[in-house]
């Protein structure tokens, strides 16, 4: 059984650009969620897809975006990337919402 | 929002002894509380989780125990090994649909010595 997998594992942009990350939820989970995750620091809530919409927030600006597909995996979006979007972006998913299972993660290096 | 307070950040035991580490939680509205292991340059793996309804849990030498009154919960880890090595994430969540929005606390560098 598949757990939750994430792409690319690494990934290296330069100030500025855009970048895309992927997340397949591990099979039978409706419910992804993304967090960021500094060095040193616990991860921090940035988004939860549901049923294909948004569904909570955290503390993130718009530059931050994601999506659901209809077979649950989703993307997050980052725009206007910053030097201090230099993080671990890890995906969470869980079927009622608790018991979430993480994925990999991507690091994403921004220079 | 919620603000969750992890304590301490590090923790150095011997092989053998108990390890306990603290959260407290700011906002009573929260009622699902996991823990997570993170080894170095690995994905958080979750290894215990309590809801409001319940006091303690225990599985094997891991057990959480949960005070809503005073609103913080506890990770206990009994007979420690080399292995349970890593960085220990506390979480808090609201109940029902928004159970995703985990507020994590800082983390806890647990090290057990041979």
């Amino acid at each position: 059984d598949a757990g939750v997998t994430q792409s690319p594992t690494h990934l290296i942009k330069t100030r500025g650009q855009q970048v895309t990350l992927r997340c397949s939820p591990k099979s039978g989970h409706d419910t992804v969620s993304w967090y960021q995750q500094a060095l040193g620091q616990g991860p921090q809530f940035i988004f939860q897809y549901y049923e294909e919409e948004e569904r909570q927030r955290g503390n993130f600006p718009d530059r931050f975006s994601g999506h659901q597909f209809p077979n649950y995996s989703s993307e997050l979006n980052v725009n206007a990337l910053l030097l201090g979007d230099s993080a671990l972006y890890l995906c969470a998913s869980s079927r009622d919402g608790y018991g979430y299972t993480f994925g990999s993660g991507t690091r994403l290096t921004v220079v | 929002g919620e603000n969750v307070e992890q304590h301490p950040s590090t923790l150095s035991v011997q092989e053998g002894d108990s390890a306990v580490i603290k959260c407290t939680y700011s906002d009573s509205a929260s009622n699902y509380f996991p823990w997570y292991k993170q080894e170095l340059g690995k994905r958080p793996q979750l290894i215990i989780d309590i809801r409001s309804n319940v006091g303690e849990k225990k599985d094997q030498r891991i057990a959480v125990t949960l005070n809503k009154t005073a609103k913080h919960f506890s990770l206990h880890i009994t007979e420690t090994q080399p292995e349970d090595s890593a960085v220990y994430f506390c979480a808090a969540s609201p109940y029902n649909t928004n159970a995703g929005k985990s507020t994590f606390g800082d983390g806890t560098t647990l090290t057990v010595k041979p």
